[in-house]
């Protein structure tokens, strides 16, 4: 129950095409969704967030979709370039006293081409 | 602006030898502090977190132990390493209290190698 499922593992997109990742979890007690980036030995950065409460939120090219009733969250990365190429990881915060309990899919690998 | 470091940002350690990786953050006081694992093309294993000055929550038995001896600083150590150890560890750290403390933000990782 404590898992977040992350599909597909990687992901092939060209320049200024549409990159979708997907993620599913079971848990309905999970009250927060962010995405992290990570480049090649780098550590993960925050990309973007969402609460259960919200179905969609933009900031610049990524959104993030929230279907609360299916427990799916997807990002999507509009005008794809080439510096996006990196792993996606969707992640799920489990509420615990303050701690920040987070739950990491499996990853996207994505590689944007020209 | 905060920051955190992680040192030293790659290791090679034989087998059974110990461990000692540190982390400290910058520029915000009480913060919630975490250690990850990341094996080769996989997701992140939280291993341990501190809400506070030798408060350790362990997630996963292990070998490894973590200890939290300043505030703003968080080691993870080991008596003996396993083969099996080998892997990128994080640190990261979130807000200890008020919105947002969801937020997690992690540092540059260390690359550890145990041959």
């Amino acid at each position: 129950q404590q898992q977040v499922k992350q599909s597909p593992q990687s992901l092939i997109v060209q320049k200024g095409g549409i990159s979708i990742i997907n993620c599913a979890y079971e848990n309905t007690a999970f009250d927060y969704f962010p995405w992290y980036q990570q480049f090649p030995g780098k550590g993960p950065a925050l990309l973007i967030a969402i609460r259960p409460d919200v179905s969609e939120k933009k900031e610049g090219r990524f959104t993030i979709s929230f279907n609360k009733s299916a427990k799916q969250f997807s990002l999507h990365i509009m005008d794809s370039q080439p510096g996006d190429s990196a792993t996606y990881f969707c992640a799920a915060r489990f509420p615990y006293g303050t701690a920040s309990k987070l739950t990491f899919g499996t990853g996207t690998r994505l590689q944007v081409t020209l | 602006s905060q920051t955190i470091h992680q040192w030293p940002a790659t290791l090679v350690q034989p087998v059974g030898s110990p461990l000692s990786l540190e982390c400290t953050v910058e520029g915000t006081s009480n913060p919630n502090l975490y250690w990850y694992r990341q094996a080769a093309g996989r997701g992140l294993q939280l291993l341990f977190y501190s809400v506070g000055i030798g408060q350790i929550s362990s997630e996963v038995p292990q070998n490894l132990s973590a200890s939290r001896p300043q505030d703003r600083q968080f080691i993870l150590s080991s008596k003996k390493l396993l083969l099996s150890d080998s892997g990128f560890y994080l640190c990261a750290w979130s807000p200890g209290q008020g919105w947002p403390s969801y937020e997690q933000y992690f540092g540059p990782g260390t690359r550890l190698t145990v041959t």
